[in-house]
């Protein structure tokens, strides 16, 4: 059975930059799109983009200019960087793989904090 | 801007159904959109339910529905469970790789 975890740091700095990774367990990583999704606390659910296997990337419109999604074949990784964050970007952070498919399958998220 | 609609909260007695609409301001919800729904329980991450309008994942229950209804995309729940209160989120797709959430509703089983 496939499991994602995200991992990286629960804090961020604002104007700095969020970095996140999603490690994949049993299943391949290649043959599917691999997605990011955030929630910020209380809120509701938003798209932020998705990497697939080959490094064909997409990202929400009104966050394209500050991410960028690589993967990892050889770790079973992927990853998502976030610059110049502000508070707004506080939110539960998901990876998930094929978001909107037969194969859907989510991470249990990781709470990114951006500090006032 | 693209907006995707939902109901804020329903409420539903245990045994009873209740259906939630997904709508778009683009205009009538179709099976293009790739309808899909997830359940969301406190304190946990979203669950698949539904993917392309109508197609239930291995683990969805079988009270558990998706349709198209008047131009939305629609989640029917029957024989509704105490379980089944949590909040429930659409995903509609735009083409070019782009999608939407819904803002969510509320199901309270009271």
């Amino acid at each position: 059975q496939v499991q994602l975890q995200e991992s990286g740091p629960g804090v961020v700095q604002p104007s700095e930059t969020l970095s996140l990774t999603c490690t994949v367990s049993g299943d391949f990583i290649s043959g599917y799109y691999w997605y990011w999704i955030r929630q910020p606390p209380g809120k509701g659910l938003e798209w932020i983009g998705y990497v697939h296997y080959s490094g064909i990337t997409n990202y929400n419109p009104s966050l394209k200019s500050r991410v960028s999604m690589s993967v990892d074949t050889s770790k079973k990784q992927f990853s998502l960087k976030m610059t110049s964050v502000t508070t707004a970007d506080t939110a539960v952070y998901f990876c998930a793989r094929d978001m909107g498919g037969e194969k859907g399958h989510w991470g249990q998220g990781i709470l990114v904090t951006v500090p006032s | 801007q693209t907006v995707v609609t939902q109901e804020p909260s329903l409420t539903v007695s245990p045994g009873g159904t209740v259906t939630l609409t997904c709508a778009s301001t683009t205009g009538a919800v179709t099976s293009g959109y790739y309808p899909n729904w997830f359940q969301q329980k406190p304190g946990q991450a979203p669950r698949p339910l539904i993917f392309d309008t109508t197609n239930k994942h291995s683990w969805t229950p079988a009270r558990f529905s998706g349709s198209l209804l008047g131009g939305k995309a629609a989640l029917t729940l029957s024989g509704v469970q105490p379980e089944d209160e949590a909040d429930y989120y659409c995903l509609l797709y735009y083409g070019s790789g782009n999608y939407v959430f819904g803002p969510g509703t509320r199901v309270t089983v009271l």
